[in-house]
């Protein structure tokens, strides 16, 4: 079982439309949680951390669920610019200094 | 915010040559940084986590000798891609965190390799 999963893409919506992505992660003493963009050929940026409580940046929310082990995006209106490829991570040991282990990435093109 | 160089951002070589990667974080110390391969269509697999002043390690997998990290500063880590083969042909992402903010990694822009 790989350690962090993500929903199989591609995923492929008009513009406006609601995108929901899903991850789960095995390891239970998981630490941190993230979701990072990557634009074709481009290093990965941070998009969002994730907490228990939830938390929302404009039209992107985020949800963690520690029971089940489940990580949870959502984009409202998306927009033509939200076209990537959407990253779960998840940090195992925070005294490592930070290893990260990536999902296999979603990839969403937002069509108008 | 902080930030992370790395360089070359694109390098094509021989067969059998070797090609040495920089990464260095430019306003912070760094005294862990990882780097990451990715071929295409596929998620960032971590190769090695490089510790300053010690030796690397290396995930399952992943050939020390082939893949030589040195991080001899707080700064700087390189890897060195030895004996090249074409197989070796991919995006290599480097990575760190900064202590102080202790959240966001930073990533390097990345070298793509392309081994002829």
């Amino acid at each position: 079982r790989k350690e962090v999963e993500q929903d199989p893409g591609p995923f492929n919506v008009p513009e406006g439309a609601t995108v929901a992505f899903n991850c789960t992660y095995s390891n239970s003493a998981s630490q941190s949680f993230f979701w990072y963009r990557q634009d074709c050929r481009k290093e990965p940026k941070l998009l969002m951390s994730v907490y228990s409580s939830g938390n929302e940046d404009g039209r992107f929310t985020a949800q963690l669920n520690r029971a089940s082990q489940y990580i949870s995006l959502l984009i409202r209106d998306s927009k033509l610019s939200d076209s990537a490829t959407y990253l779960c991570v998840v940090t195992l040991i925070y005294n490592q200094g930070g290893k990260l282990i990536f999902g296999q990435g979603t990839e969403l093109s937002v069509k108008p | 915010g902080a930030v992370v160089s790395q360089h070359p951002s694109r390098v094509i070589c021989k067969s059998g040559t070797s090609v040495k990667i920089e990464c260095r974080s430019l306003d912070f110390q760094a005294t862990t940084m990882f780097w990451y391969r990715q071929f295409p269509k596929q998620s960032l697999m971590l190769m090695a986590t490089s510790n300053e002043g010690s030796k690397a390690t290396y995930e399952q997998g992943v050939e020390k000798d082939k893949f030589l990290i040195n991080h001899a500063s707080l700064t700087l880590s390189t890897l060195t891609v030895t004996s090249a083969h074409p197989e070796d042909s991919s995006f290599y992402i480097c990575s760190a965190r900064d202590p102080r903010t202790a959240s966001e990694a930073f990533f390097g822009q990345g070298t793509r390799l392309t081994v002829v």
